[in-house]
């Protein structure tokens, strides 16, 4: 089955300073890459996603890039602000033809005014 | 305005005793999941359902029971719940497995 690994557990920025959030995936079949924002006490909300047709996508100050070759996906946030202090989760489909997502272990993300 | 409900919010119980936890949605939906989530850790999936096809993660405990009468309602229905259990649990839906999931609220679960 599918499997993902995000890395850092952790990330401390200066607040305007960018962060990047970085996830593997084991299925090379995976088409679907979303990123879950989840702040303290709140439900995980989407905040971007990315299909394996694009390599990037940008929304304001996030953007995602997929790397398919490598298998592997990363979240970029520029000019971070404390309000994007957060958990992120990264995910990829199942590969077993299923509806259901598998999730990263989380990024703590704490930025620093 | 409200998309995925979970009732109640908040649930405290008794070692042993049985709860249910409930999630409807307005989004008409094919996919609901049940999540159980601790301390910040990712979200775990615990079954789901397309329509009325029901999928259980292999290692969900058979203490954990789902029912989904109509589109719209699921139930998580813990049958004696340990200290264990104690978690935030939260309901999600989708149009299919490659589509945003909306999630609840969640439900926080406390076994006394």
């Amino acid at each position: 089955g599918e499997n993902v690994e995000q890395h850092p557990s952790t990330l401390s920025v200066q607040e305007g300073d960018s962060a990047v959030i970085k996830c593997t995936y084991s299925d090379s079949a995976s088409n679907y890459f979303p990123w879950y924002k989840q702040e303290l006490g709140k439900r995980p909300q989407l905040i971007i996603d990315i299909r394996s047709n694009v390599g990037e996508k940008k929304d304001q100050r996030i953007a995602v890039t997929l790397n398919k070759t490598a298998k592997h996906f990363s979240l970029h946030i520029t000019e971070t602000q404390p309000e994007d202090s957060a958990v992120y989760f990264c995910a990829a489909p199942f590969s077993g033809g299923y509806n259901k997502l598998i999730f990263g272990a989380g990024t703590r993300l704490a930025v620093h005014p | 305005d409200a998309m995925v409900i979970q009732n109640p919010r908040y649930q405290v119980t008794q070692f042993g005793k049985p709860v249910t936890l409930s999630c409807s949605q307005t989004l008409n939906h094919n996919v609901m999941y049940w999540y159980q989530q601790k301390s910040s850790q990712a979200p775990k999936l615990l079954f789901h359902y397309y329509d009325k096809d029901f999928n259980n993660e292999a290692d969900t405990p058979d203490n954990f029971q789902s029912r989904r009468p109509n589109t719209s309602f699921c139930f998580l229905d813990i049958r004696s719940p340990g200290l264990g259990d104690a978690a935030m649990y939260l309901c999600a839906t989708s149009r299919s497995g490659y589509n945003e999931q909306f999630f609840g609220p969640g439900t926080r679960l406390t076994v006394l």
